[in-house]
């Protein structure tokens, strides 16, 4: 099961950290995944990380414009922005990579919306 | 990496059954049979239905089935239920543990 952090409200220029914590399975051992959406759009690959070493991939669309970070002591995975745009309102998702580092993901949070003001 | 693209909206019957088109290019669908498929119904989690194009986690009604061709492909529907009523996301991977979604469709059970 993934929990995510709840609504945020911000202001532009701020910064903002949303978590998603793993429980019931080893939480070091799968990829943990971020997806952005828009309302009324479909949902973009952000990029994912790998508890166990930290090993990130990102998206180019999302490079240099957030952080993907982990804890595994804890269990949680971080989205992180330094410095909030308008454009990044939204709706943001954990997604956990199936096993043996399957292309699917196979079980998702259950969302947190970021609403940013200008 | 661009959207994939799906139809806005589809509508059908109790009992009908339905297709719902992904169309990508030759940098992921058809290149990778890693295509996965998510129903969403709004304010809950999305729900993997379908992956690597045609198989079904457990617990997935056998009415939802996969295919595809070339740069295509569908998630098929049969039987519609109510319950189908949400919006159904098309994925596929890119390579190098990249992805890349769909716009998505909306399902209309009448």
């Amino acid at each position: 099961q993934l929990v995510q952090s709840g609504a945020e409200v911000k202001k532009a220029g701020e910064s903002l950290n949303i978590s998603c914590k793993g429980s019931g399975y080893s939480f070091r051992s799968y990829w943990i995944a971020w997806v952005r959406q828009k309302p009324g759009k479909g949902p973009e690959w952000m990029g994912l990380i790998y508890p166990d070493d930290a090993d990130t991939r990102y998206s180019p669309s999302f490079q240099g414009q957030v952080t993907i970070s982990a804890d595994k002591s804890i269990n949680t995975a971080y989205l992180e922005w330094s410095s909030l745009k308008a454009s990044d309102s939204a709706t943001y998702y954990c997604a956990r990579r199936s096993y043996g580092d399957r292309n699917w993901f196979d079980s998702w949070g259950q969302g947190t919306l970021v609403t940013v003001s200008s | 990496q661009s959207a994939l693209t799906q139809p806005r909206s589809v509508s059908g019957s109790p009992g009908q059954s339905l297709t719902i088109s992904c169309a990508g290019t030759s940098s992921d669908v058809s290149n990778y049979n890693f295509v996965s498929w998510y129903q969403h119904h709004p304010g809950k989690a999305p729900k993997v239905i379908l992956y690597d194009v045609n198989k079904r986690p457990s617990g997935v009604p056998d009415r939802f089935s996969g295919s595809k061709s070339g740069n295509t492909a569908s998630l098929t529907i049969s039987g519609l239920q109510a319950e189908d009523e949400a919006d159904y996301y098309c994925c596929s991977s890119a390579g190098s543990s990249t992805w890349v979604f769909g716009g998505g469709t909306k399902l209309t059970v009448l």
